[in-house]
């Protein structure tokens, strides 16, 4: 069974201080790994996708790297503004190619 | 604007009135599905389709319908809602892509602004 493991729940951050999130998981092979940011009472917003270790992506703040069993959301200097829930999903290679989404990242970024 | 438009956003209803969700999108995407959210649980697929006439089960379609007449309409059925249906849906969309050896690939989500419902 496909498996999506999100670190950690929670993470609460000053305004300018940079960290990452994980996305761990368990696929019998990967087809595609992909980010969200979801907003409150809104639906999720496509950043990435990532196909294959050692690929990485950027956009503004936001740099998404991946490896065989993990992936990390990296945040550089963040603002108020990259408050959010941070979604990740993977794409098994076999079976239906149906995403399993984790439970996602809640971050707060305080001015 | 390519979008996956939802309706109603908002809907409080009691158990056992049949309801119905419409979900649209005009991007000419094969792939559709249906979402819920729930605190603490995260989303989980309740049903998806992969072309016109073509449905299958998520995690968790008990107590769901759909249907899939034309490419851009997906709509969301409960035939006889109960509290425990209450919850914040998503619909999504994907484009399908081909493949090495022609295998299918579905791409990222587009996702409709979403469903909050209320069953009493």
């Amino acid at each position: 069974e496909d498996q999506v493991t999100q670190s950690p729940e929670a993470l609460r951050l000053q305004e300018g201080e940079s960290s990452s999130l994980n996305c761990s998981y368990t696929v019998s092979g990967l087809r595609g790994l992909f980010w969200y940011r979801q907003d409150p009472g809104k639906g999720p917003e496509f950043l990435f996708t990532l196909y294959s270790a050692g690929e990485e992506k950027e956009k503004e703040r936001l740099k998404a790297t991946l490896t065989k069993k993990e992936s990390f959301l990296h945040i550089t200097a963040p603002k108020p503004e990259d408050s959010a829930t941070y979604l990740c999903a993977v794409q098994a290679s076999g079976g239906s190619y149906i995403p399993t989404f984790g439970r996602g990242t809640s971050l707060i970024v305080h001015p | 604007e390519a979008q996956v438009t939802q309706n109603p956003r908002y809907l409080i209803t009691v158990t056992g009135k049949k309801l119905t969700v419409t979900c649209s999108q005009n991007m000419n995407h094969e792939y559709m599905s249906w979402y819920r959210q729930d605190p603490g649980l995260g989303l989980r697929q309740i049903y998806y389709s992969m072309n016109v006439e073509v449905t299958d089960k998520g995690d968790v379609p008990e107590g769901y319908k759909v249907s899939r007449k034309e490419k851009r309409n997906f709509p969301l059925i409960l035939e006889s809602p109960s509290p425990n249906q209450t919850s914040l849906y998503f619909c999504a969309s994907s484009l399908r892509s081909r493949g090495l050896a022609g295998a299918s690939s579905y791409n990222e989500q587009f996702f409709g602004p979403g469903t909050r419902l209320t069953v009493l």
